[in-house]
C-alpha cells in the first residue's frame, strides 16, 4: 500500500502483559514517529527516528517502553509490564525528511491498545 | 515551556456555515505550524504547514492564517460540509530535527 500501515488494529491485553505494536512506513521515509492519544486528550509524543541517527527517546514515559527500527524501516514498540493507563491509542508517522524543516508527517491509522 | 492551545474545544455548525477556530503557541523557537484534521478512528492528515515567513495558506475550503509576532494561528472553513466532521489538531515545531508539539484539537460537528 502506498499509505502507513501498522499492526494489530486493535489489541487487548492483560495488566502485567508485554505487547508489540508494529509500524510499516512509506518505503523512502527516512523519518519515524511514535505518538499515543489517550482518550480526550491530544497526541503525545513518544519517540523519533531520522536514518542511522540516535533516536530521540524524549517522550517515552518510563522505561517500559521502547522502540526499535530495524533496517531503517519497519518500527516496533514494546511496552512492557503494561499497566491501565498504558490504554491508548498509539499512532506512528513517516515523514520524507526531517520534520522540522517542513516535511508532512503521514500517519497510520493506529492501534488502540485496551489494558484490562 | 513549548505549549499549543487550541479554542473552542468544540463546536456545532449548520452546514453551508463558516467557521474559525484558533490557535495560540508559546514554542520558541518556532519552525512551522501545521493545521491537521483527525476524523474519529482515523490518524490525522495535513491540511496546510506554514512557516514563519508565510501569513496564510489554503487548500480547498481550508484557510490558515499565522501571525508570527502574536504566536496565533486560525484555520477557516468555508461553507462547512458534514464530511468536515472531525477533530482539528494544531501542531508547533520549534526546530529542525525535534518533536512536533501537539494541541489537542478542536472537535468540530457539521449537522445537517
Amino acid at each position: 500500500g502506498a499509505g502507513v500501515s501498522q499492526s494489530p488494529s486493535n489489541k487487548v491485553t492483560e495488566k502485567g502483559k508485554d505487547v508489540e505494536l508494529r509500524c510499516d512506513p512509506i518505503s523512502g521515509h527516512t523519518a519515524l514517529y511514535w505518538y499515543r492519544q489517550s482518550l480526550g486528550q491530544g497526541l503525545e509524543f513518544l519517540i523519533y527516528f531520522q536514518g542511522n541517527s540516535a533516536p530521540d527517546k524524549s517522550g517515552l514515559p518510563s522505561d517500559r517502553f521502547s522502540a526499535e527500527r530495524t533496517g531503517g524501516s519497519v518500527s516496533t514498540l514494546t511496552i512492557q509490564r503494561t499497566q491501565q493507563e498504558d490504554s491508548a491509542v498509539y499512532l506512528c508517522a513517516s515523514s520524507p525528511r526531517v520534520a522540522g524543516a517542513g516535511g508532512t508527517q503521514y500517519f497510520g491509522p493506529g492501534t488502540r491498545l485496551l489494558v484490562l | 515551556k513549548n505549549q499549543v492551545e487550541q479554542s473552542p474545544q468544540s463546536l456545532i455548525i449548520l452546514e453551508g456555515k463558516n467557521c474559525t477556530l484558533q490557535c495560540n503557541y508559546t514554542v520558541s523557537p518556532f519552525s512551522n505550524l501545521r493545521w491537521y484534521k483527525q476524523d474519529t478512528g482515523r490518524g490525522p492528515v495535513s491540511l496546510t504547514i506554514m512557516t514563519f515567513s508565510e501569513n496564510t495558506k489554503s487548500n480547498g475550503r481550508y484557510t490558515a492564517t499565522l501571525d508570527a509576532d502574536t504566536k496565533q494561528s486560525s484555520l477557516h472553513i468555508t461553507a462547512s460540509q458534514l464530511s468536515d466532521s472531525a477533530s482539528y489538531i494544531c501542531v508547533v515545531s520549534a526546530r529542525e530535527g525535534t518533536a512536533l508539539i501537539f494541541g489537542k484539537g478542536t472537535t468540530l460537528s457539521v449537522s445537517s
